[in-house]
């Protein structure tokens, strides 16, 4: 199985501020990386499909990068909207794997 | 409008059955993957079962095979978990997710397996 490992497991933000999460796949995935988030109570929405590509209805100022085993996504401007946990998983093969998720706070 | 709706959780006692329930519409369901995915309380998320839009194809997590049956009905735009010998530790929201980057998710519902 691929492990997904997520950096930070939690972190500290002000609004306005440029925050940036690292998910590492314990072998090459190619570009096949999914962010989601998570507000407490909800189910995860998807965020970013291929490592970059924005899901419709996304604001821009979510973006992801990265190929290979080494992943980020970076929130541009953090608004308070945003404080939330994130995953990130990889379907390059089954089973499917997330990250521990990241939670991000004020 | 995209919508998967899960149904069916609820109470149930260890070593007994539940059969979970997703309504899908405002998309063509028969040409679209699904997969089951579920939260244990202040737990991350795990991946359980993935049937192709056919339903030829079906896998499971290792935590779960033997036990629950993924299937679908493509008449009835509807996808199905069959849990059986259910424990405390199948105790989570359960979800089902479109595609195999889950682009789409329902609202989930709640399984306790509690005596």
């Amino acid at each position: 199985d691929i492990q997904m490992t997520q950096s930070p497991s939690s972190l500290s933000a002000s609004v306005g501020d440029r925050v940036t999460i690292t998910c590492r796949a314990s072998q090459d995935i190619n570009n096949y990386l999914a962010w989601f988030q998570q507000k407490p109570g909800k189910a995860p929405k998807s965020l970013i499909y291929a490592a970059s590509s924005l899901q419709s209805g996304v604001p821009s100022k979510f973006s992801g990068s990265g190929s290979g085993t080494d992943f980020t996504l970076t929130i541009s401007s953090l608004q308070p909207e945003d404080f939330a946990t994130y995953y990130c998983q990889q379907y390059k093969s089954y089973p499917l794997t997330f990250g521990g998720g990241t939670k991000v706070e004020i | 409008e995209v919508q998967v709706v899960e149904s069916g959780g609820g109470l149930v006692q260890p070593g007994r059955s539940l059969r979970l329930s997703c309504a899908a519409s405002g998309f063509t369901f028969n040409t679209y993957n699904m997969n089951w995915v579920r939260q244990a309380p202040g737990k991350g998320l795990e991946w359980l079962s993935y049937i192709s839009s056919s339903g030829f194809t079906i896998y499971y997590a290792d935590s779960v095979k033997g036990r629950f049956t993924i299937s679908r009905d493509n008449a009835k735009n509807s996808l199905y978990l069959q849990m059986n010998s259910l424990r405390a530790e199948d105790t989570a929201v359960y979800y089902c997710a479109r595609t195999i980057y889950l682009d789409y998710w329902g609202q989930g519902t709640p399984v306790t397996v509690s005596s």
